[in-house]
């Protein structure tokens, strides 16, 4: 059983700098894992945020940015917002893209 | 503008059957797959699986196999997710979403979601 691990929660000040990470239990996420990030308010829907590692959706802002760091995908918020307040997951994808698996997810306090 | 519609919340009993829909629009239905995604309550997302609706190609999570099964329409553009024999583990709100097709890949990415199915499952 595949598990990708993420932080369960981290902080940041308003106009801070934070990175998440997104370990898989199968060894160093590469860009053939497609890693895709999510950002998921309490009571709505996720709302996607960047794919195949550093991709941005057309919506993303500037401010969210994804790369890999040390054998892990990561998610950079750079100039933090206080609507940035949130719970964010990542997707993997395994078996030549024919599945996904999500991380626990990050709940990200702006404090 | 694309959008995925998903049918209304669902109250059932243990042990009955359920169909919940999600409903593609603004888009070629075809031309993309629908994947299925749960969150438990208080949890975190979990991928369950996904339909391609032009030819009803199905992958499923191993987590999820042989629990749920999914399938498409194609000609109202709508896809589902059913159970049946529900369990009070089965409650949960039930999302679809829009998987992108890679060149070489089943998918590679997600961009559009439903807005979520509450099913509830109690005695």
């Amino acid at each position: 059983q595949t598990v990708v691990t993420q932080e369960p929660s981290l902080t940041v000040s308003p106009g801070g700098t934070v990175t998440l990470t997104c370990a898989s239990s199968t060894g160093a996420v590469t860009s053939g894992y497609y890693p895709n990030w999510f950002q998921q308010k309490p009571g709505q829907a996720p709302r996607a945020l960047i794919y195949s590692t550093s991709n941005r959706h057309s919506w993303t802002p500037a401010r969210f940015s994804g790369s890999l760091l040390g054998g892990k995908a990561a998610l950079t918020l750079s100039g933090v917002q206080p609507e940035d307040e949130a719970e964010y997951y990542c997707l993997l994808h395994y078996g030549g893209a024919q599945l996904g698996v999500f991380g626990g997810g990050t709940k990200l306090t702006v404090l | 503008e694309v959008q995925l519609v998903q049918s209304g919340a669902e109250v059932k009993k243990p042990g009955e059957s359920l169909k919940i829909s999600c409903k593609g629009s603004g888009y070629s239905f075809t031309s993309y797959w629908i994947g299925w995604v749960r969150q438990m309550p208080g949890k975190g997302l979990e991928w369950m699986g996904i339909i391609s609706p032009s030819d009803s190609d199905t992958r499923y999570s191993p987590s999820f196999q042989g629990q749920v099964t999914i399938s498409a329409d194609k000609s109202i553009n709508t896809a589902y997710l059913q159970w049946s024999g529900l369990k009070a583990s089965d409650t949960a709100i039930y999302y679809c979403a829009r998987h992108i097709p890679g060149a070489t890949t089943v998918t590679t990415r997600i961009d559009f979601w439903g807005q979520g199915t509450l099913v509830t499952v109690s005695s």
